[in-house]
This record gives structure tokens, C-alpha cells and sequence, in this order.
């Protein structure tokens, strides 16, 4: 119930194209989903973010679209660059007994061929 | 405004025994989480302090403790080490908002 299933394991898409990344999840009571990159030897990097009542966020080259009733989300990256090559991961925002965590997908990890 | 620091960035110990790792968080955040990070489990919540309170923790054993300081600073210990312990721990930064902001890291390796 807790858990949020990311999809490729691992991605290779030609400079310029449009490298996609799913995920889905079963608990109806997460309430943010954030998306971060990581680069080999760094912590992951708040990319973006969006809450449950918008069905698309964009920032620069980065869009979120979101299906609430499908309850799946995916990143897209527009006109992708080889310096977009890193780790992404998906993750959701439960708040149990006041408390809040964050859970992780597994990660993707792209390669953006020059 | 500064980031989250962690330090030490690398450790090794040797099995049996503890660490103690630090993470001071952006300056004004109050809430800091922690995650343990391995290629096989991915990343996974370790527990969250707010205003020195812990508020939440993930499926850890005991050995697995943390604490946090009126200044919002806080350490991780893990005592007994296990081989099974070699990871990158992370800590997170949060503000009012949702939104959480990661350290660099700490390398630990277990011998």
C-alpha cells in the first residue's frame, strides 16, 4: 500500500528526445509527489513537484503529468541533454498520525546519448 | 542561503563497532529526515526529527538512533555495526513546506 512502482529500470534515449518515466502508486492518501535527480556521488535534487488536484506542471524542460483516478505519474523531459544523464526517482508524501514521510520509487537511471 | 551539510562524507569502520553521523540542516528548516541509501534496497526512510521530537521512523532495528539539537542540527548513530550497515546516509532538509532538500551524504563502509 505504501509503495510507489517507477518504470524503466534504466533508460537510453538520443540527445533531443523525450525520455519518459512512470510510476504508480495504491495509496489514495499520499499527497505530494516530488521528483529528484542525482547525480553520481551527490545527494538527490529536489526537480520538481505536484500535488494530486493538478493533472500537469511544467518547469523549463521538466513536466509532470498526473493521473489522479489512474493513480500514475510520469516525468518528461523535453529536448533531453547528455548532461540530464543521472539517477531520477519518483517519490510520495504520506502524512500518518501527524507525522510525514516520503517513500521512494526504485529510480530510473538515464542515459542521454550525445 | 547555504544547503544541508553532512560530515564526515566518508567513513569506514570495522564491524561490531558504532557511528555517529551530522547533518545541519538549511538555516530556518526545522524538520530533518534521514534515509539510508544501497543499491539493492534503494532509498529508505529512516526517521524524521522536528523541533528535537522524533515525529516519525521507518522499519529500522534499534541500533538505528538519531537525535536532534535546539538548533535544528542532528546526529544519526548507529551502534553494532553490520556489514549489511555499508550505505550512503542521507539527510534531508524541511521547511514549512513540503518540500524536503538532501545533503551530500555520508559514505559508510563496514569491514
Amino acid at each position: 500500500q505504501q509503495q510507489v512502482k517507477q518504470s524503466p529500470q534504466s533508460l537510453i534515449v538520443q540527445k533531443g528526445g523525450i525520455p519518459i518515466i512512470n510510476c504508480a502508486y495504491e495509496n489514495t492518501a499520499f499527497d505530494y509527489f516530488p521528483w529528484y535527480q542525482q547525480f553520481p556521488g551527490k545527494g538527490p535534487a529536489l526537480l520538481i513537484a505536484i500535488r494530486p488536484d493538478v493533472s500537469e506542471k511544467k518547469e523549463g524542460r521538466f513536466t509532470i503529468s498526473f493521473n489522479k483516478s489512474a493513480k500514475q505519474f510520469s516525468l518528461h523531459i523535453m529536448d533531453s541533454q547528455p548532461g540530464d544523464s543521472a539517477t531520477y526517482f519518483c517519490a510520495a508524501r504520506v502524512e500518518d498520525s501527524s507525522a510525514s514521510k516520503i517513500i521512494f520509487g526504485s529510480g530510473t537511471r538515464l542515459s542521454i546519448r550525445p | 542561503k547555504a544547503g544541508v551539510t553532512q560530515t564526515p562524507r566518508y567513513l569506514i569502520k570495522t564491524r561490531g563497532q558504532q557511528v555517529t553521523l551530522s547533518c545541519s540542516p538549511i538555516s530556518g528548516h526545522r524538520s530533518v529526515s534521514w534515509y539510508q541509501q544501497t543499491p539493492g534496497q534503494g532509498l529508505q526512510f529512516l526517521f524524521e526529527y522536528f523541533s528535537e521530537t522524533q515525529r516519525n521512523k521507518g522499519n529500522f532495528p534499534g541500533r538505528f538512533s538519531g537525535r536532534q539539537f535546539s538548533n535544528s542540527r542532528s546526529e544519526m548513530n548507529v551502534s553494532t555495526l553490520e556489514l549489511g550497515d555499508s550505505a550512503l546516509y542521507l539527510c534531508a532538509s524541511g521547511g514549512a513546506g513540503y518540500e524536503q532538500y538532501f545533503g551530500p551524504g555520508t559514505r559508510l563502509t563496514v569491514t
